[in-house]
């Protein structure tokens, strides 16, 4: 059973502050990462994507990717109250059985308080 | 433009009854996807097509049945459903699964209760 597991939340950070949200895999083989936020009662809205080891930056977004440690990760600076929403990773796939289907993390709630 | 949209937003049906749920998009994506969600739960995986072809069914029940009549639609065919699939059903696509482009977008979904 391939895994994707997010560090537990809630997580609650004041506004102006980064707030920091981490995942693991467990197929090392993966190549592809995704990072989604989902307002409550609305679909999942796909916010950053990396495929190579390191840092990718899209205005307060930075994920982070280390394959070796099999670890994503999410930075969100200037953090505002309307990035209160529950950050889902996903992982896709690799191959046999897994090839081509994304893999969802349990999510993390992030409150950002005003 | 990376808009899926999904028909209808919200659909009360009874267990003896047949509804069906549609996506579209028109990004040229050629892999669609149906995905099941729970309050509080990350979407499940139910079917994927691939060119137009189902290239992944979950083990969904039959009572569920997929239909991509093109490229650029899917649906979603509901038939004697049982209170516990009242969900969230969600759509999306991305280009082709052979290519190195497998962001997935979502529709905003329908929200289904079975009463």
């Amino acid at each position: 059973q391939k895994e994707v597991e997010q560090n537990s939340g809630p997580l609650s950070v004041p506004e102006g502050a980064i707030a920091s949200l981490n995942c693991t895999y467990s197929d090392r083989g993966s190549q592809s990462f995704f990072w989604y936020r989902q307002y409550s009662g609305k679909s999942p809205e796909l916010i950053m994507f990396i495929y190579s080891n390191g840092d990718k930056e899209d205005g307060r977004f930075t994920a982070q990717l280390n394959k070796a440690s099999q670890y994503v990760s999410l930075l969100i600076r200037d953090s505002q109250p309307s990035d209160s929403a529950t950050y889902l990773c996903a992982v896709r796939g690799a191959g046999g059985t897994s090839y081509g289907k994304l893999t969802f993390g349990q999510g993390t709630i992030l409150t950002v308080h005003p | 433009d990376t808009e899926v949209t999904q028909t209808p937003k919200h659909l009360v049906m009874g267990m003896t009854n047949k509804k069906s749920l549609k996506c579209e998009q028109h990004m040229g994506h050629r892999a669609m996807y149906w995905y099941k969600q729970k309050a509080k739960k990350p979407p499940e995986l139910m079917f994927v097509y691939s060119y137009e072809k189902l290239s992944i069914n979950e083990s969904v029940p039959s009572r569920f049945s997929p239909e991509c009549p093109n490229s650029s639609l899917l649906n979603l065919h509901l038939h004697a459903l049982q209170p516990e699939d009242s969900a969230l059903y969600l759509c999306a696509s991305s280009q082709a699964e052979d290519t190195s482009a497998y962001e997935q977008y979502f529709g905003p979904g329908t929200r289904l209760t079975v009463t």
